[in-house]
């Protein structure tokens, strides 16, 4: 059973350029969730989804960001006109359900590793 | 709001002695609370969780931690320390209430050093 399952792990582009980071849940789960983490911080909260929707995006920036979770296919996050301040680990998760009043447990994925030169 | 707060940025101990990492917490209903831990460069992975069941939780690897109302901790330890605990911990409380969806917000990390 193979889990969230991030691509690419490592990623570099240019400044300006556009990142498209990608994430496919745990088979079965229907709810994703997007986490940035920069430099000798924690997590930091950006979007949670289910299939088509956006249910909470209030960690998103506001400009230049976006995320999606397709009926099929992958969650994508993208981030247009890249710039250094990006340069971020963005972590995936799922989740079978939200995570709710019983705590379910949600599921990191592996990463992947923005670099903007 | 929930939040969050883990006590110490680096902890540091000798292989084979009791480790003790501090987080406090914060929040309006009954907290759901997460211990992960995180490799250099890899993904994180799930230690343990409280949610309203026994206050004191048993995870994987031998750590344990203890929820404590009065004092809105959420303590986590290990009786004894391996080299391969050496990584980064992050207590992590749900924000779900009152309309929040339930996503994690996440502790500043402690780095658990451990020593030969």
């Amino acid at each position: 059973n193979a889990g969230v399952m991030q691509n690419p792990r490592h990623l570099v582009r240019r400044r300006g350029q556009e990142a498209r980071l990608r994430c496919s849940p745990m088979k079965g789960h229907s709810h994703v969730y997007w986490y940035r983490q920069l430099p000798e911080e924690g997590l930091k909260f950006m979007v949670y989804l289910q299939k088509e929707n956006i249910i909470d995006e209030s960690g998103m920036p506001k400009e230049r960001f976006s995320a999606e979770f397709p009926k099929e296919g992958p969650s994508i996050l993208r981030i247009q006109q890249v710039v250094r301040g990006d340069s971020a680990a963005y972590f995936c998760a799922s989740s079978p359900r939200g995570t709710g009043p019983s705590g379910n447990t949600i599921y990191f994925g592996e990463g992947s590793w923005l670099t903007v030169v | 709001a929930q939040s969050v707060t883990q006590l110490d940025s680096h902890v540091s101990v000798s292989e084979g002695t009791p480790v003790l990492l501090r987080c406090n917490y914060s929040s309006s209903y009954s907290p759901s609370l997460f211990w992960y831990v995180q490799h250099p460069n890899k993904g994180l992975q799930l230690l343990l969780k409280y949610t309203s069941a026994a206050t004191l939780v048993k995870g994987i690897n031998g750590f344990e931690a203890e929820f404590k109302k009065s004092e809105t901790s959420f303590h986590l330890t290990k009786p004894s320390a391996h080299m391969s605990d050496a990584a980064e911990y992050f207590c992590v409380v749900s924000d779900y209430g009152s309309g929040n969806t339930g996503k994690l917000i996440f502790g500043q990390g402690t780095t658990l050093q451990v020593k030969p």
